[in-house]
């Protein structure tokens, strides 16, 4: 069985700053990994995934994300937030050829001007 | 390329009535999936299809919940009778075999 650890429901950085949302997943066999945002009354759009290869992935919007087995994490990371970036955030995760998703709790980011 | 449509957008009922979504997934996208988001939380699968076939149901609460995916293409997810807890929204993605999902705006469902 798989399952996703969002650390942090909430997080609020200001405009400019770094923006890190934390994601831990579990996984019996080697994950593919998603980060998805979500903008209200939207579905979701998918930002970066792992499959395999190189552990460091990059996104859409300046987002990126890497993977660490040793740590089982795959966290988001933008160098500079924009205020166009609030919005909540999901991480997820698939077995491999399997690709029905199980997501995280989803973390809201606040960008502050 | 049109992306995933789901109708209706928002939905209101009261509990013990019956609804029904209507979803069209991108167009040659094999794969088909349900999943209900509860206010807080992340989405959950319901119900995969690979083309008119399950995949997965197992998260399906069958008592109450059904869905089909007539030819292969356009797919009906069904609450009879509903509950309060049902309340939610429910999402539809599709996907190419081996590719990612995509995701419909989801339709709203309040249960009152």
């Amino acid at each position: 069985a798989q399952s996703v650890t969002q650390l942090g429901s909430h997080v609020s950085v200001s405009e400019g700053a770094l923006v890190l949302l934390r994601c831990n997943y579990s996984s019996s066999v080697p994950p593919y990994l998603f980060w998805y945002v979500q903008y209200p009354n939207q579905g979701l759009q998918l930002l970066l995934k792992y499959t395999t290869g190189a552990t460091l992935v990059k996104g859409i919007n300046g987002f990126e994300a890497e993977f660490k087995k040793s740590e089982t994490s795959f966290h988001l990371t933008k160098p500079s937030a924009h205020m166009s970036d609030a919005a909540e955030y999901f991480c997820a995760v698939s077995e491999a050829g399997r690709r029905a998703l199980t997501f995280g709790s989803g973390t809201r980011l606040q960008v502050q001007p | 390329e049109a992306g995933v449509a789901q109708s209706p957008r928002y939905k209101i009922i009261e509990k013990r009535q019956s609804v029904a979504f209507w979803c069209n997934p991108i167009s040659g996208h094999a794969t088909l999936y349900w999943y209900q988001q509860i206010l807080g939380q992340g989405p959950k699968l319901l119900i995969q299809f690979q083309n008119n076939g399950v995949v997965d149901d197992s998260q399906l609460p069958k008592d109450r919940f059904s869905a089909e995916r007539l030819k292969g293409v356009d797919s009906t997810l069904k609450i009879q009778p509903a509950k309060l807890e049902d309340s939610a929204v429910y999402l539809c993605a599709s996907s190419a075999i081996q590719n990612e999902q995509f995701f419909g705006p989801g339709t709203r469902l309040t249960v009152l």
